[in-house]
């Protein structure tokens, strides 16, 4: 079964730093781009960042451009997601989807939350 | 990085259809047919209904299709169903391996 899981989520305090991860399995994680995409509470779903297949190209919204690094572990079938300088507006739902062919996410984890308060 | 625009709500009564608009640019929409579509209910994981404008991924029911003209992207759900009412999100592909979402429409079936 093709499956991505998310984690890594928690409480943390503005300014502070935390790492998501997403394992995957069911398919070659190292043939595909991988995507994070957030839901903040009552908002719709926003595009975070793009990693390629082999981890040397990374995008980023300009939101969090700066303070967010996406990376991949292609031997463990790990996606991840460093996330710096944390900012109340960075609470949010954390997904992680698969990339088909330029179209976002037709695999995607339940997601794990994120909420940055003190 | 607009997000792309979407009616806040839409809703229909069961064996109508429905058509939920997606506006962007020629930035984005416009500008690529690598549009999608997705389901959310609320705590579970986003499904994905449509890609590349109006391809349906296998599984998915034929009631759903997808379209596009100039810098505006449509979701078709023809024979509403109670089972579909959740949100809908359209995605657009943005240049330069960016994406932009829309913000979400909220399908109530009455």
């Amino acid at each position: 079964e093709v499956q991505l899981v998310e984690s890594g989520g928690g409480l943390v305090q503005p300014g502070g730093s935390l790492r998501l991860s997403c394992a995957a399995s069911g398919f070659t994680f190292s043939d595909y781009w991988m995507h994070w995409v957030r839901q903040g509470p009552g908002k719709g779903l926003v595009w975070v960042s793009r990693i390629n297949s082999d981890g040397g190209s990374t995008t980023y919204a300009d939101s969090v451009r700066g303070r967010f690094i996406i990376s991949r572990d292609n031997a463990k079938n790990t996606l991840y997601l460093q996330m710096n300088s944390l900012r109340a507006e960075d609470t949010a739902v954390y997904y992680c989807a698969r990339d088909r062919n330029y179209n976002l996410g037709d695999v995607w984890g339940k997601g794990t939350t994120v909420t940055v308060s003190s | 990085q607009s997000a792309l625009t979407q009616p806040a709500s839409v809703s229909g009564s069961p064996g109508q259809s429905i058509t939920i608009s997606c506006t962007g640019t020629s930035s984005d929409v416009g500008g690529y047919n690598y549009v999608s579509w997705y389901q959310h209910h609320p705590g579970k994981a986003p499904k994905f209904m449509i890609y590349d404008v109006s391809k349906r991924p296998s599984g998915v029911s034929n009631h759903f299709s997808g379209s596009k003209s100039g810098n505006t992207a449509s979701l078709t759900i023809s024979g509403l169903q109670p089972e579909d009412e959740a949100d809908y999100y359209c995605c657009s592909y943005a240049g330069s391996n960016t994406w932009v979402f829309g913000g979400g429409t909220k399908l109530t079936v009455l």
